[in-house]
């Protein structure tokens, strides 16, 4: 089983900063086909789970380009430029690249 | 619009059975693979099960694995998920979440979830 630890249980930032998540892989999501299956999405109270990035670093459908996917092997980071209130969120990763698929233990995000 | 409605949810004890329902619409339901993952009570998400468009392959998370069965009717569009001798622990929202094509099996869609409360 691929364990993946985000550290950070929560991070308090003010608006229009930039803020970076990290989750590190038990072992590399770097697949045959060159790609990390490793993806991340946001929790919104009362708003359903949203997918934001997915391969590391390639946005979904309508996500702003604030919200940046980046890394490799077995450190992934999300990072939100300019900050914004509604940004507040949990956020988690998520391997796929096992049939067991694991999450991150998620990290919220908080105003400052 | 792609829509994911789950139903079933609801309170019930140790030991006993459960189904739970997915509505899909708005997208082909028999081309895409298929999940259900499961949040407890201010916890992080865990996923349960997939199943292939077709139904033929399954896999479960270790903590379900021989007590639930993910299974789906394409002519419906509707996903199940059949949970038997439910425990405390299984005490969670319960999601339903299509896997994108092509994309590396994340999941692109989500439903806004089922509460499932196991207890005496």
């Amino acid at each position: 089983q691929i364990t993946l630890t985000q550290q950070a249980e929560s991070l308090w930032v003010s608006p229009g900063e930039k803020v970076s998540i990290t989750c590190r892989a038990s072992q590399s999501l770097l697949y045959t086909d060159g790609k990390h299956y490793l993806s991340w999405y946001q929790q919104r109270p009362g708003q359903t789970t949203k997918a934001l990035i997915y391969h590391a670093s390639i946005r979904t459908d309508g996500v702003p380009t604030r919200f940046i996917g980046s890394g490799s092997g077995t450190e992934f980071t999300l990072s939100i430029e300019d900050v914004q209130p509604e940004d507040i969120a949990l956020y988690y990763c998520l391997q796929t690249l096992k049939k067991l698929l694991t999450f991150g233990s998620g990290t919220k995000l908080e105003i400052k | 619009e792609v829509q994911l409605v789950e139903s079933g949810g609801g309170l019930v004890q140790p030991g006993r059975s459960l189904k739970l329902s997915c509505a899909a619409s708005g997208f082909t339901f028999s081309d895409y693979n298929m999940a259900w993952v499961r949040q407890a009570p201010t916890k992080g998400l865990e996923w349960v099960a997939s199943i292939s468009y077709g139904g033929s392959n399954t896999h479960y998370g270790d903590s379900v694995k021989g007590r639930f069965t993910i299974s789906r009717d394409n002519a419906k569009s509707t996903l199940y998920l059949q949970m038997d001798s439910l425990r405390s622990e299984d005490t969670a929202t319960y999601y339903c979440a299509r896997h994108g094509t092509g994309s590396g099996w994340y999941f692109d869609f989500w439903g806004p979830g089922t509460m499932v409360t196991v207890s005496s």
